[in-house]
Order: structure tokens, then C-alpha cells, then sequence
């Protein structure tokens, strides 16, 4: 089990360009996230999906799109990125029952030019 | 609005010694909370969590304290090591999809 994997693990864009960032889970888990963490702001929901085809806007969505087309895939883009942007970018997952607990992905670093 | 606060940036302890952690919520439909841990360059991992029907649970060298009234939860690491030395974020659940985390505190354990 390789768990919760990101890809890439650092990138480096320039103001404008876009890009995707993908995220995979093997333990067949119904919920999947996306969160940014930035300094003394802890860990902030951008997108999430408790289903496959399904997403909804979490805490900080604005600049963001997000696709679940395949229930083991979860896809973040950045249509035109800004430096605000610029963070650490962490997927999650958990199944839809039982306890709340999510499974991390081990981070995508993201630096906006 | 900060539905969950650590409002502890930093801390540092002596290795054999206990460390507590500190959160505090404001949401009343909060009824699950969890704590994760987390090294640099690395995602979170879960370490304890407790349910609202419960005051204290325990896990090895690890505590989660829950006091309802005071909207209150801290976690005690005791003894502490240098290997805990890491970023601690809280995080409360509803019941719904989703967690709201914390700021996160740096524990710093010193040999």
C-alpha cells in the first residue's frame, strides 16, 4: 500500500502560467481533499470530494479548480498562478465511515514567481 | 473566524519531562477532535484522537484531554523525546466531510 501520494513534490511557476497537481490513494477511500499550509495558518481547505464525479468548495477555493473523475484520482489546477499561491499543498483522504480521521499525502512544495 | 485555536506557536521541553499542547474550539457541533503531528517536509500523520463522549484518552506515552464545558482539549506527551520534536495540529469534526485545523504549535524537545 503506497497510501496517499502528490505529484509533483516542488514546483517552481511563473506568475500566469498554469499547472495540475495530482493525487492518488490505493486504499479506496470515498473522501479526498486538498489543503494549503502556510505559515501560522495551520492547514486551510481549498477543495474537497466525498464521492466520485463530486466536489465542493471548501475554505479558501478562489484560484483554484479541482476534478474527481476517478475515485482513486484527485486533481488540483491553477489556471493562472499568482505569488499568493505560493505554499505547501497537502491531498488527504479518508473513508466515508467509521472515524474522521484523514490520511496525508507528503506535500507538493509550490513557489509562484 | 478561527473556529480552532492553538494559540501556542512554539514550545520547548526538556526530554524526560511532559509536554502539553493546548487547543481551544468555539464551534459547539464539534463532537470529534484529533491530533496529528507533523515533520518537515512531510505530510500530517494522525497520532490520537478522542470523542466527545469521552474526557481522556490514552495512547502510550500519549494523553488527549477533552473538557466539554471549557471548549478545551490539550495533549500531554509524557515522557517527552527528542523524536517528538514536531509541528501539532489540532483539528475538530462535526460529523460532517470535513476537519478544522488548528494553527499548529511547534514542540521543540531538548536533550
Amino acid at each position: 500500500n503506497a497510501g496517499v501520494t502528490q505529484t509533483p513534490k516542488f514546483r517552481v511557476l511563473k506568475t500566469g502560467q498554469s499547472m495540475t497537481l495530482l493525487c492518488a490513494q490505493d486504499m479506496n477511500h470515498e473522501y479526498m481533499y486538498w489543503y494549503r499550509q502556510d505559515p501560522g495558518m495551520g492547514l486551510r481547505l481549498i477543495h474537497y470530494s466525498v464521492g466520485e464525479g463530486t466536489t465542493a468548495k471548501g475554505e479558501v477555493p478562489d484560484g483554484y479548480n479541482v476534478s474527481r473523475l476517478k475515485k482513486q484520482n484527485f486533481l488540483l489546477g491553477l489556471e493562472s498562478a499568482a505569488p499568493s499561491q505560493t505554499s505547501v499543498y497537502f491531498c488527504a483522504s479518508r473513508t466515508s465511515g467509521g472515524t474522521d480521521t484523514q490520511y496525508f499525502g507528503p506535500g507538493t512544495r509550490l513557489t509562484v514567481l | 473566524d478561527q473556529q480552532v485555536k492553538q494559540n501556542s506557536p512554539s514550545l520547548s521541553v526538556q526530554e524526560g519531562r511532559i509536554s502539553i499542547l493546548n487547543c481551544d474550539y468555539t464551534n459547539s457541533m464539534f463532537d470529534y477532535f484529533l491530533w496529528y503531528k507533523k515533520y518537515p517536509a512531510e505530510g500530517p500523520t494522525f497520532l490520537i484522537s478522542i470523542s466527545s463522549i469521552k474526557d481522556k484518552n490514552e495512547d502510550g506515552r500519549f494523553t488527549v484531554f477533552l473538557n466539554k464545558s471549557a471548549k478545551h482539549l490539550s495533549l500531554h506527551i509524557v515522557p517527552s523525546q527528542p523524536g517528538d520534536s514536531a509541528v501539532y495540529f489540532c483539528a475538530a469534526s462535526d460529523r460532517g466531510s470535513r476537519l478544522t485545523f488548528g494553527e499548529g504549535t511547534q514542540l521543540t524537545v531538548n536533550p
